[in-house]
């Protein structure tokens, strides 16, 4: 099991709005920041969203990123096929003395 | 611009040896943490360590201490993953993976990948 907690997968039409939730602890979320990693089919992963919700260069403003006590959310809008992908949360465990990730979520546009 | 390189995929037999590398360029290779992260088929990601090349400080995440080494040469700007003994469940994708300001800090650059599979 991952340390931080996703659903397995989210469904939404194109030019819908959909959330990506990430659980986790105290040691993790929160007391240090979240960020958001993409994965399209067959290549490497690409920041999208760190310090909780700022976006990187480049990241259009469909995607945002929040977060409350232990959970932070992923939210794009305007669903685009193009954003088929895993979606993945990670964050500093000060506990563990190291990097964790959640278990990813994979997203289709219907 | 940043670019971190990977080697070439590998096949390799159970209790060989290996040594993959990420080629770090467009910045200052020795003051930005560096680590890898494995991807098991079909799996999601899982952080093993980070390197600071300027003083080869290592971190290692407790499930791959002791599994794996990470090292650096900063002369020629290159991280490096390296196992003594590989097993079959060795086998997955590994990416390079560059922190953006400390160790705790978020991953901004990652390498193109390195499938390293391990089999009989």
């Amino acid at each position: 099991q991952s340390v931080l907690t996703q659903p397995p997968s989210v469904s939404a039409a194109p030019g819908q709005k959909v959330t990506i939730s990430c659980s986790g602890s105290s040691s993790n979320i929160g007391n240090n920041y979240v960020s958001w990693y993409q994965q399209l089919p067959g290549t490497a992963p690409k920041l999208l969203m760190y310090e909780n919700n700022k976006r990187p260069s480049g990241i259009p403003d469909r995607f945002s990123g929040s977060k409350s006590g232990t959970s932070a959310t992923l939210g794009i809008t305007g669903l685009q096929t193009g954003d088929e992908a895993g979606y993945y949360c990670g964050a500093w465990d000060s506990s563990l003395s190291a990097w964790v990730f959640g278990g990813g979520t994979k997203l289709t546009v219907l | 611009e940043v670019q971190l390189v990977q080697s070439g995929a590998e096949v390799k037999k159970p209790g060989e040896s290996l040594k993959i590398s990420c080629k770090g360029s467009g910045y200052s290779f020795t003051t930005y943490w560096i680590g890898w992260v494995r991807q098991m088929p079909g799996k999601g990601l899982e952080w093993m360590g980070i390197i600071y090349p300027r003083d080869s400080d290592t971190r290692y995440s407790p499930s791959f201490q002791g599994q794996v080494t990470i090292s650096a040469d900063k002369s020629i700007s290159t991280a490096y993953l390296q196992w003594s003994s590989l097993k079959a469940s060795d086998t997955a994708m590994y990416y390079c993976a560059r922190h953006s300001y400390g160790g705790n800090s978020e991953v901004d650059y990652w390498g193109q990948g390195t499938l390293v599979t391990v089999s009989s």
